[in-house]
């Protein structure tokens, strides 16, 4: 098992452009969500999903869209992308409500 | 929405010695509280969890204690030792407005072991 796979690794963006952090499991995993991580504000959530065409805003989803066509995928995407939304970005996912949040490796995003 | 609000931001503490982190958490319908680390420029991982039916926890140095009635949790790492330097976050599982449960991380305790 792969586990978690996020890609890009790394990505500059200018401010305006569009993006999309890709998400994948191979676990089975019902449940899917994006944090981000900040310094001195931990991880908060962005969207989450408790299954195949469900999705929900977390904390703070303002400038980002998610969907979630299939298990394995759950794509974040930024519409038009701002400095404040310079980060590093982690898809978690999990079985169940309750139970280990497996996490990425995380994606840095700078946006000039 | 649940609010999780973790202290100490930093802790140094000698080899050897204990360190304590503590969690409050605003939301009483939550019911489920995991402990993750995260090692520099790595992701976080699960430690330990308690859920709310339990008052403690044990797995080898590192224990967690939950008080439902205070509505805070606490982290004990017993006789650290250099490789527990890390960032550790506690969280909460609590229910959206949409009634689906999701984790509401604390701000992070970045923990320093001095040898």
């Amino acid at each position: 098992n792969a586990g978690v796979t996020q890609t890009p690794k790394f990505q500059v963006l200018k401010t305006g452009q569009s993006m999309t952090l890709q998400c994948a499991q191979d676990m089975n995993h019902e449940y899917m969500s994006w944090y981000r991580q900040d310094p001195g504000m931990g991880l908060r959530l962005i969207h989450y999903s408790v299954g195949a065409g469900i999705t929900d805003q977390g904390e703070v989803p303002n400038g980002y869209n998610v969907s979630r066509s299939t298990t394995e995928d759950f794509p974040l995407r930024l519409l038009s992308a701002a400095p404040s939304q310079t980060s590093v970005y982690f898809c978690a996912s999990k079985v169940g409500r309750t139970g280990e949040l497996f996490f990425g490796e995380g994606s840095r995003l700078t946006v000039l | 929405g649940e609010n999780v609000e973790q202290h100490p931001s930093t802790l140094s503490v000698q080899e050897g010695d204990s360190a304590v982190i503590k969690c409050t958490y605003s939301d009483s319908a939550s019911n489920y509280f995991p402990w993750y680390k995260q090692e520099l420029g790595k992701r976080p991982q699960l430690i330990i969890d308690i859920r709310s039916n339990v008052g403690e926890k044990k797995d080898q140095r590192i224990a967690v204690t939950l008080n439902k009635t205070a509505k805070h949790f606490s982290l004990h790492i017993t006789e650290t030792q250099p490789e527990d330097s890390a960032v550790y976050f506690c969280a909460a599982s609590a229910p959206m407005d949409t009634g689906r449960r999701a984790l509401t991380f604390g701000s992070g305790t970045r923990l320093q072991v001095q040898p």
